[in-house]
């Protein structure tokens, strides 16, 4: 089985751009979560979808964030207009979301740098 | 709001031998769960053991097991046998039994195995 696949796994970009990171979940799961990675907060929640509606996004940290889910196979987190201090690795994670505390299988990462 | 805390930012074991990461957390729910995932120099975060709060046994998968100590809020994982393989970041992390399935994460531990 596939597990979650993310792209890109690095991108490198100029303040101001516009970044799209992209996730696809396990087959069959209905969760997906994005999280964030960085030295100074460690590993933190960005969003949560369940059934592709967000849920929980009280983790976006300020507007130029958004996420989407328009099919259960896809997601996209969007950075716009990026800037430096978002530079991190984006970790996208998927867990079958029948009820109940689940174990969520992470992706691979996407390492971000914004000059 | 749960936390979860893990003093030893750095351990080191010689191969063959075995090692214990500490992680205590904070919250004042009854049922939760705890998880311990694994970050290798590749960032991709594997999942190691899951322990379920209203269990008693612990929790053990080959040469991972985990002491968990419900009323002193104390969640450690023991490797045995250390390989050199299991060189990585280990994150201790909590999640709540309602509600949003959030993963709250330690800070890390970085072990790394001595040839």
């Amino acid at each position: 089985d596939a597990g979650v696949i993310q792209s890109p796994r690095h991108e490198v970009t100029e303040m101001g751009q516009e970044v799209t990171l992209r996730c696809k979940p396990i087959s069959g799961h209905n969760s997906l979560f994005w999280y964030r990675q960085t030295m100074m907060r460690g590993l933190e929640l960005l969003i949560y979808f369940n059934n592709n509606v967000p849920i929980d996004d009280s983790g976006m940290p300020e507007d130029r964030f958004s996420a989407k889910m328009p099919n259960a196979s896809f997601s996209t987190l969007k950075i716009q207009p990026s800037e430096p201090r978002d530079s991190a690795v984006y970790f996208c994670a998927s867990s079958p979301g029948t009820g109940g505390a689940e174990t969520q299988y992470f992706g691979p990462g996407t390492r971000l740098l914004v000059l | 709001a749960q936390t979860v805390t893990q003093s030893q930012p750095e351990m080191s074991v010689q191969e063959a031998e075995t090692v214990t990461l500490s992680c205590t957390y904070d919250t004042s729910e009854s049922n939760y769960y705890l998880f311990w995932y694994k970050q290798p120099p590749s960032r991709q975060m594997i999942l190691v053991i899951r322990q379920e709060a209203y269990k008693q046994q612990n929790a053990t998968e080959n040469r991972f097991s985990v002491n968990f100590q419900k009323a002193a809020k104390s969640f450690s994982l023991k490797i045995s046998d250390s390989q050199l393989g299991d060189t990585a970041m280990y994150f201790c992390a909590f999640m709540p039994s309602f509600g949003a399935n959030n993963l709250f994460f330690g800070t890390g531990t970085r072990l790394t195995v001595i040839p």
